[in-house]
């Protein structure tokens, strides 16, 4: 297995252009979510899904979006790029309703907007 | 997810022990303790949980008090690998997916 796989792993922007992080998973795992992650701070939930087609809001939404097609992939898109969108930026999943929540992460992806 | 306390920072010789530890003083009956660590820029990873009583895996022990307000992870023999910034999470098991990071230790294995 690959485990959760990321693309691309660095990327800079312009302010303003629109771009979309691809995560996939191979694990089949229900369940889905975007971190980010900013010097100095723990990890904050941007976007989660429970499942294909179910998507919803986590800690910090603002200026992106997400779609579940599929099980496998969980795209997230910047529709405008903005420096306060430079970060490093996480995705995981997990097996729903197991008997413990262990999350898989891949490996990032550090987004530069300038 | 309750609110969990950690101390920014830790040293560790190489091959003593490791102790980290982790405050949750509100943490809920239901509410189990998870480890997390992020070794340098790569995703956490998952160390250990437990609710009530110690638990042990190939990789770590995690012990929790009595009253559950406070809970230690343990690194046996530290390498140099286990340099890492380490996580505690207070979580709900079922229902509730999202974990709550913190802004964990930073552990540093001195040679």
């Amino acid at each position: 297995n690959a485990g959760v796989t990321q693309t691309p792993k660095f990327q800079v922007l312009k302010t303003g252009q629109s771009m979309t992080l691809q995560c996939a998973q191979d694990m089949n795992h229900e369940y889905m979510s975007w971190y980010r992650q900013d010097p100095g701070m723990g990890l904050r939930l941007i976007h989660y899904s429970v499942g294909a087609g179910i998507t919803d809001q986590g800690e910090v939404p603002n200026g992106y979006n997400v779609s579940r097609s599929t099980t496998e992939d969980f795209p997230l898109r910047l529709l405008s790029a903005a420096p306060s969108q430079t970060s490093v930026y996480f995705c995981a999943s997990t097996e729903a309703g197991r008997a413990y929540n262990e999350q898989f992460f891949g490996p990032g992806t550090r987004l530069t907007v300038l | 997810d309750a609110k969990t306390t950690q101390p920014p920072s830790m040293d560790c010789a190489e091959g003593r022990a490791a102790n980290l530890p982790c405050n949750h003083s509100t943490i809920s009956g239901n509410e189990y303790v998870y480890w997390y660590r992020q070794i340098h820029s790569q995703g956490p990873q998952y160390i250990i949980h437990g609710l009530k009583n110690n638990e042990t895996n190939e990789m770590a022990s995690l012990i929790i008090t009595e009253d559950r307000k406070s809970s230690t992870l343990i690194l046996p023999h530290a390498t140099l690998r286990d340099t890492a910034l380490y996580y505690c999470i207070a979580h709900l098991n079922f229902g509730n997916e999202k974990l709550t990071f913190g802004t964990g230790t930073r552990l540093t294995i001195i040679p």
